[in-house]
């Protein structure tokens, strides 16, 4: 079955500094996409950056970087530079069969990231 | 801009009553999900739609149903709602291209309080 798990519950770093948020996954699929997506205290969803299952470069989008590791299975959100206005709840997920059109994601339980002055 | 709206930011409702929760999409994306939110357990899927008058149920769907009647609009329905359903309600839209990344976009959410 597929699953997504975040094992960080809580993160904190310090302003300019760089952090990275765990992702790892388990799918039997050879076609998958992998999502982040940012949720601020207001209570939006943010899509952050995509990642796909055949593609050789890891994404970037920014400041957002996503490090795919694909035989570990793990897709790791590294934010260069944090700001105050990064302070949010991150959740990753995927999407499986991305060769059919109608397939839904699978989220993480999140990471509360908290960035200080 | 994509626009996915929900009929109420904030609900109450009392227990046993039939709930119905709109949202409106403006993108002309086939696909539309429902989430809800808990704390330490993520967005866990209850319905989708890939089209107009399509279901697929979710994870949970239990208690819940859905009604798909135009392609810009998905309604979720509480049957009869029950304490367990207070939680956070996400609605969200996506294109249903084959092989692409079809990200989703999302409603600004309905918290729903069932007393």
């Amino acid at each position: 079955a597929q699953k997504i798990t975040q094992t960080q519950p809580g993160m904190f770093v310090q302003e300019k500094e760089a952090v990275t948020l765990d992702c790892t996954y388990d799918t039997s699929d050879q076609s998958y996409g992998l999502f982040w997506y940012k949720q601020p205290s207001s209570g939006e969803m943010i899509f952050l950056i995509y990642q796909g299952s055949y593609d050789e470069q890891n994404a970037t989008e920014g400041r957002y970087s996503l490090n795919f590791q694909k035989a570990r299975k793990s897709a790791n959100l590294v934010i260069s530079a944090s700001q105050l206005g990064d302070s949010a709840m991150y959740f990753c997920a995927m999407r499986d069969a991305i060769l059919q059109a109608g397939t839904a994601l699978i989220f993480g339980k999140g990471t509360t990231l908290s960035v200080s002055s | 801009d994509v626009k996915v709206t929900q009929s109420s930011r904030y609900l109450v409702k009392r227990t046993g009553e039939k709930v119905f929760l709109e949202c409106v999409q403006d993108m002309d994306h086939e696909n539309m999900f429902w989430y809800r939110q808990d704390p330490g357990l993520g967005l866990r899927l209850i319905y989708f739609s890939y089209d107009v008058k399509m279901k697929e149920k979710g994870d949970i769907p239990e208690g819940y149903s859905v009604s798909r009647e135009k392609k810009e609009r998905f309604s979720l329905i509480l049957e009869s709602a029950s304490t367990n359903q207070t939680s956070m309600y996400l609605c969200a839209s996506s294109f249903g291209r084959q092989g692409r990344k079809n990200e989703q976009f999302f409603g600004p959410g309905t918290r729903l309080t069932v007393l």
